[in-house]
């Protein structure tokens, strides 16, 4: 595709519900992340994926939250029994095709507010 | 202490003036650097990426690097009303792991 995107943009999730977040990286993008933000602060790391392998996931705050990316391509956040806290925007990056350290380009983000 | 710091501003220049943002990391181990700007309420946009010590110029962006006092800076020149918004610096920590700051939030005045 021509962009990293992201579903869905606006999620209001009632305290205690789950939620699933999805990301579609740029075709043929190796790596995936996931990172938080909370307002007026920069993006945190949650998680990272190479392929469908997650190489990294110290980032996640507590074990209600869980990330798969079964075929290498598409990513799930899910988030179980969902707290207040957990209100932040969620953005998904993906990098170069062949991985590494190179520039990260990011979707639109989903705004979860958790009620 | 962060382990990348940057003034939270506003940083208000005049219509037309060279806009400086300013950034220290702490990881001396740092190799990659890169200069993000996120408009309210929408999602990081790459500006510039600088690997080496020294200066990158791309248009009206010039990032400079000076691994030996950790610190990275992008300067706008001619800086327009449309460049206002928040600038993120990140810095890979290790291999893989983008290490933002909180970002500058630019104000250009008219």
């Amino acid at each position: 595709g021509a962009g990293v995107s992201q579903s869905p943009r606006y999620k209001v999730a009632k305290r205690g519900q789950d939620v699933a977040l999805r990301c579609d990286p740029i075709s043929g993008h190796v790596s995936l992340f996931w990172y938080q933000q909370a307002l007026g602060q920069g993006p945190e790391f949650l998680t990272y994926f190479q392929n469908e392998a997650q190489l990294d996931k110290s980032g996640l705050p507590s074990d209600r939250f869980f990330a798969e990316r079964p075929e290498g391509s598409v990513s799930t956040l899910k988030i179980q029994r969902t707290q207040q806290e957990d209100s932040a925007v969620y953005l998904c990056a993906s990098t170069h095709p062949s991985g590494g350290t190179y520039e990260q380009y990011f979707g639109p983000g989903t705004r979860l507010t958790v009620t | 202490q962060k382990e990348v710091e940057q003034n939270s501003g506003p940083l208000s220049v005049p219509e037309g003036a060279i806009a400086s943002l300013n950034c220290t990391y702490s990881d001396r181990g740092s190799q990659s650097f890169f200069w993000y700007r996120q408009y309210s309420g929408k999602s990081p946009e790459l500006i510039m990426f600088i690997y080496s010590n020294g200066d990158k110029e791309d248009g009206r962006f010039t990032a400079q690097l000076n691994k030996a006092s950790q610190y990275v800076s992008l300067l706008i020149r001619d800086s327009q009303p449309s460049d206002s918004a928040t600038y993120l610096c990140a810095v890979i920590s290790g291999t893989y792991k983008y290490i933002f700051g909180t970002g500058t939030r630019l104000k250009v005045l008219a």
